[in-house]
């Protein structure tokens, strides 16, 4: 699977749109890239996945480079329950290897 | 659907007893998958299962660790003695095929603290 690199934290204010974002320039050609989040106390939830083209649904919007080696989650309207880890993970034809993700804090 | 089912949702165990864990995947579900939680390893892969066949038990930490899976609708996961160093979150999760498109579900986790 991709080795991927995000940022240790971000902030966003309640109500404004949080840009996530995820580096996994060695991701390779049938690799989807993977966004899930962790909030406190809780198991990972699935948000969202793409392998080219720009997806959204009902949590978020996942836009990934033309080249594929960096994409963004976008959570358009944040509120504080959106306050979690997230992980952006490569995956192929194997299971989930997580990093340390990016802790989104919401307030 | 009920999503991945997770028992117990807690437990507080000594030094030297048998913990056993239990996850139902969701109907319809071929893999399954056990993770651990640490804050110092992060989420880490212990084994996965297809069709009930252990496929890849190589992140299970020792012997005292093992994983069963008598039916497509039951796994567990039983450490035989614990100790405090296990003390941490198991999650389980399914998923239908590995395909990289096919996205995989997670429990809720079981919090398991050794004393």
């Amino acid at each position: 699977d991709a080795k991927t690199t995000q940022p240790p934290s971000m902030d966003c204010a309640e109500g404004r749109a949080a840009n996530l974002p995820c580096n996994h320039s060695t991701i390779s050609g049938n690799e989807y890239v993977y966004w899930y989040r962790q909030i406190h106390s809780q198991g990972p939830q699935y948000i969202i996945h793409g392998l080219k083209n720009n997806e959204t649904n009902e949590m978020a919007s996942l836009i990934i480079t033309e080249d594929r080696k960096s994409s963004t989650l976008i959570l358009p309207h944040a509120t504080l329950r959106d306050t979690a880890v997230y992980y952006c993970l490569g995956r192929g034809y194997s299971t989930l290897t997580f990093g340390k993700g990016t802790m989104l804090l919401v307030s | 659907d009920a999503g991945v089912i997770q028992s117990p949702r807690h437990e507080v165990t000594e030094m030297g007893q048998e913990v056993t864990l239990r996850c139902k995947p969701i109907s319809g579900h071929d893999y399954l998958f056990w993770y651990r939680q640490t804050m110092m390893r992060g989420l880490e892969l212990l084994i996965y299962f297809n069709n009930n066949v252990p496929i890849d038990d190589s992140g299970m930490p020792e012997d005292r660790f093992s994983a069963k899976m008598p039916n497509a609708s039951f796994s567990t996961l039983k450490i035989q003695p614990s100790e405090p160093r296990d003390s941490a979150v198991y999650f389980c999760a399914s998923s239908f095929r590995t395909n990289p498109g096919n996205t995989i579900y997670f429990g809720e986790g079981s919090w398991l603290t050794v004393v």
